[in-house]
């Protein structure tokens, strides 16, 4: 499986900034994802990653408060913006081959005051 | 869209007894059926998984069962130990695209 890592692991914030959150593979994978979780909930996803294309977002979420970058094979950047108390949560990427398991990071802790 | 539910919400066992968590989906067009166990604090991790060619899959205490016609799936713990305390996440996939997860099962395992 895939070892992936996230920065930061936590941060907290002032509302009306942006952060920009990084996921590293170790190895090249066919799919990224980016998934919000608050706490006690399960996993919402936000968008699909395309490498060397736009990100597919899910229903209720949008490029201009979350956009996504994919420059290659094994990174990717989820940028939440303009930020308000209501985005603090967890956000998780996670990586996978096409067809099958996905592994996520450890996730990046957001507390937006 | 696809929908998938998950029952019990949460569950309390012996050590040493089973667990059963049930999910059900809306898609007929999921084919992958992932399982991944949360603990307090960290990444979700996969477990078990099943795709729809498949009825059951095991791996020692853990198994996995489907059923397309009525489009449920379950996980099955046997021999319960402390340490599978933990949230449990069952998810529904078409082809590894479009994860959509179950609302979790918190499993308390009491000794």
């Amino acid at each position: 499986s895939a070892v992936i890592s996230q920065k930061p692991s936590r941060d907290i914030c002032q509302r009306g900034t942006s952060l920009t959150i990084q996921c590293q593979v170790d190895s090249q994978v066919t799919m990224m994802f980016w998934y919000r979780q608050q706490p006690g909930q399960s996993l919402t996803l936000i968008a699909t990653a395309n490498q060397g294309s736009e990100a597919t977002y899910e229903s209720g979420f949008v490029i201009d408060k979350f956009p996504i970058s994919r420059p290659n094979l094994t990174f990717s950047t989820l940028t939440v913006s303009n930020m308000s108390p209501e985005d603090s949560s967890i956000y998780l990427c996670s990586a996978g081959g096409g067809g099958g398991a996905q592994y996520f990071g450890p996730g990046t802790r957001l507390l937006v005051l | 869209g696809e929908n998938v539910e998950q029952h019990p919400s949460t569950l309390s066992v012996q050590e040493g007894d089973s667990a059963v968590i049930k999910c059900t989906y809306s898609d007929s067009a999921s084919n992958y059926f992932p399982w991944y166990k949360q603990e307090l604090g960290k990444r979700p991790q996969l477990i078990i998984d099943i795709r729809s060619n498949v009825g059951e899959k095991k791996d020692q205490r853990i198994a996995v069962t489907l059923n397309k016609t009525a489009k449920h799936f379950s996980l099955h713990i046997t021999e319960t130990q402390p340490e599978d305390s933990a949230v449990y996440f069952c998810a529904a996939s078409n082809y590894g695209q479009n994860f959509v997860f179950g609302p979790g099962t918190r499993l308390s395992v009491l000794p």
